[in-house]
Order: C-alpha cells, then sequence, then structure tokens
C-alpha cells in the first residue's frame, strides 16, 4: 500500500466546509484512493473512493491533485454526527483486500 | 437490507479461555476480512475469504487465532487460550469483488 500521511486532529464550526487532507505521494498509477470514517463504538464507514478525477456522491467530494500526490476530503457542510476519525487509504489492491488505516484524523465539529 | 452483524458485541473472557466471535455478512457477498483494532489505533487487517477460501491469513498475531468460513457466508474468529494482549475490537467486513468493505460494529473482547 502507498504511504499516507495526515494532520492527527482537526477542528471545524458546524455548518461550515470541512476540508481533511491527505498526502499521498509514493501512490503508483493504478492505486486509488478511498476514504473511510470511523464514529465512536461504531465499525468504519465508507465514504468515497478515486483515482484521478475529483469525485462527489451524495455524502462528500474527493479533489485529488493532478500529480495525484495529495488528495483532500471535503464535507461541504459539516454537522455535528460527522464528527469522527477519518481515513485515508491507497491500498495496492484494490478495495477488494486489506485496507491499512494508520491513525486518521480526528475531525471534531463544534457547535 | 441488514448490514454485517457480529456477536456477541461485548466478551468477556478469563485469560486462558477460548472465546469465537461470530460474523454475518451482508448477503452475497462474496469477500468476508476480518481486522483487530486496539485502543486508540486504527483497525488492523487480520485475515480475508473469498467464499469458503482463506486466502490470506498474513495479520493473524499467532497460532492462537484461527479463523473460518465453511460454507462461504458465516465467519467465526476463534482465539485459544486468550492473552491479555488480546485485549481489542474484532472487526468483521464483508465486500462485493472490487467494491467497498462494509464493517459491521464489532466485537469488543476484554481479557481479565
Amino acid at each position: 500500500d502507498a504511504k499516507t500521511t495526515q494532520p492527527p486532529s482537526m477542528d471545524c464550526a458546524e455548518g461550515r466546509a470541512a476540508n481533511l487532507p491527505c498526502n499521498h505521494s509514493t501512490i503508483s498509477g493504478n492505486e486509488y484512493v478511498y476514504w473511510y470514517r470511523q464514529i465512536h463504538s461504531q465499525g468504519p464507514q465508507y465514504i468515497i473512493h478515486g483515482l484521478k478525477n475529483n469525485e462527489t456522491n451524495e455524502m462528500a467530494s474527493l479533489i485529488i491533485t493532478e500529480d495525484r500526490k495529495s488528495s483532500t476530503l471535503i464535507l461541504p457542510h459539516a454537522t455535528l454526527r460527522d464528527t469522527a476519525v477519518y481515513y485515508c487509504i491507497a491500498p495496492s489492491g484494490g478495495s477488494n483486500y486489506k485496507l491499512t488505516f494508520g491513525k486518521g484524523t480526528l475531525l471534531t465539529v463544534n457547535p | 437490507g441488514a448490514g454485517v452483524s457480529q456477536s456477541p458485541r461485548y466478551k468477556v473472557a478469563k485469560r486462558g479461555q477460548d472465546v469465537a466471535l461470530r460474523c454475518d455478512p451482508i448477503s452475497g457477498h462474496v469477500s468476508l476480512f476480518w481486522y483487530q483494532q486496539a485502543l486508540g489505533q486504527g483497525p488492523e487487517f487480520l485475515t480475508y475469504f473469498q467464499n469458503e477460501a482463506q486466502l490470506d491469513k498474513s495479520g493473524l498475531p499467532s497460532d492462537r487465532f484461527f479463523a473460518e468460513r465453511p460454507e462461504g457466508s458465516v465467519s467465526t474468529l476463534k482465539i485459544q487460550r486468550t492473552q491479555q494482549e488480546d485485549s481489542a475490537v474484532y472487526l468483521c467486513a464483508s465486500s462485493v469483488p472490487g467494491y467497498e468493505q462494509y464493517f459491521g460494529p464489532g466485537t469488543r473482547l476484554t481479557v481479565t
């Protein structure tokens, strides 16, 4: 798996956009970037994934730089329920294989 | 439909006891994964099944850990002679090949 680097923690005000960065400078051309999150006392939850194009779904947007060395997960209007640990993962075997989670970013959404 | 379910949700075992943790994946999901999550850490991969075949068990920490999925659906993770360092949350995930993994709520194992 490509090594990913994320800040240990971030804060965001409720209703504002949360922008979570991830560095993956060693990512190879065929490795996707996946984002999962884990709300306290729950199992991880898939959010979004992408290869080189920006992606958007009902939960979030994923912006991947042109050189693919970094990406940003955007939660457009953060709510208190978005408080969680967010993991950026670049599995070499795709999502249909083991995921290496690391420590992720603890996002705290404040009222 | 129903998500991944795990049982029991909480298990307390005395050191040296054997435990069995159950995972019911989403119906039709061919792939099944087990992860171990220590307190304050991210989940760590233990083992992977495709149908009933265990294709990767490289993450199992010792030969006290054993996983099976005999009919390609329900899976059981067994830990023999539990030790205090086995205390963790054990997570199960399932997926359709090539798609994202869906996780269960986990089983919290405490070894006293």
